[in-house]
């Protein structure tokens, strides 16, 4: 079965820091694998997709890598400021037919001004 | 906005009320996921649709829950005689097939059990 740990669960910074949260998972056997933000109360925005075969993708000021033999992840955040301040949530889908995803619990991120 | 859309955003009931949720999906995404988040945790799978076909449900899944996806558009997740467990966020997630593989979500709808 699938697992997801997230480290840290909670982390505060400074306006400006940059900042990597990780994420693992115990099976290597994945399809893809997807970082979103959610903010309080409201749903889930995907933030980066990366696919199996790819080792990193990039948005902005996100740079997510992937390593699949080792069954880990980051999520780097360059530069960051108070409006990044959400839950990051990181999930794989495994190498099966329903591409469902399993997901961690999160880090939750507050960037002080 | 073409995303994922949910209905209603928030609802409030009574201990062994039935609740309805509906979810339209992007236009042209055949899969169809339903997840319930708990707070402080990740969502959690439930059930998953290609087309109209219901193809997977998870044991999280009791009797008391149903979802149908008629002519594989929008989809319905009933909860009949609900318990205070089962106060959470009920979230919706659209895919295509043949595609990257990611998934859009909605914006969720927040089950609150009295």
């Amino acid at each position: 079965k699938q697992e997801v740990t997230q480290i840290p669960a909670a982390l505060s910074v400074p306006e400006g820091e940059n900042l990597v949260l990780n994420c693992s998972f115990t099976d290597s056997a994945i399809y893809n694998l997807q970082w979103f933000r959610q903010d309080p109360g409201k749903g889930l925005t995907s933030l980066l997709l990366i696919q199996s075969s790819q080792r990193e993708q990039t948005s902005g000021r996100l740079n997510a890598s992937l390593d699949k033999s080792s069954g880990r992840s980051t999520l780097y955040i360059a530069a960051s400021q108070p409006g990044d301040s959400a839950t990051y949530l990181c999930a794989v889908s495994v190498d099966t037919g329903r591409r469902a995803l399993t997901f961690g619990s999160g880090t939750r991120l507050q960037v002080q001004p | 906005d073409t995303g994922v859309s949910q209905d209603p955003r928030h609802k409030i009931t009574k201990r062994g009320q039935n609740v309805t949720f509906r979810c339209d999906p992007i236009s042209e995404h055949n899969r169809l996921y339903w997840y319930r988040q708990t707070l402080g945790q990740g969502p959690e799978f439930l059930t998953y649709f290609q087309n109209e076909a219901q193809l997977e449900k998870s044991r999280l899944l009791s009797d008391r829950f149903s979802a149908e996806r008629p002519k594989g558009s929008f989809s319905t997740l009933e909860i009949q005689r609900t318990e205070q467990g089962d106060s959470a966020m009920y979230l919706c997630a659209s895919s295509r097939t043949g595609y990257t593989g990611e998934l859009f979500f909605g914006e969720g709808s927040r089950l609150t059990v009295l």
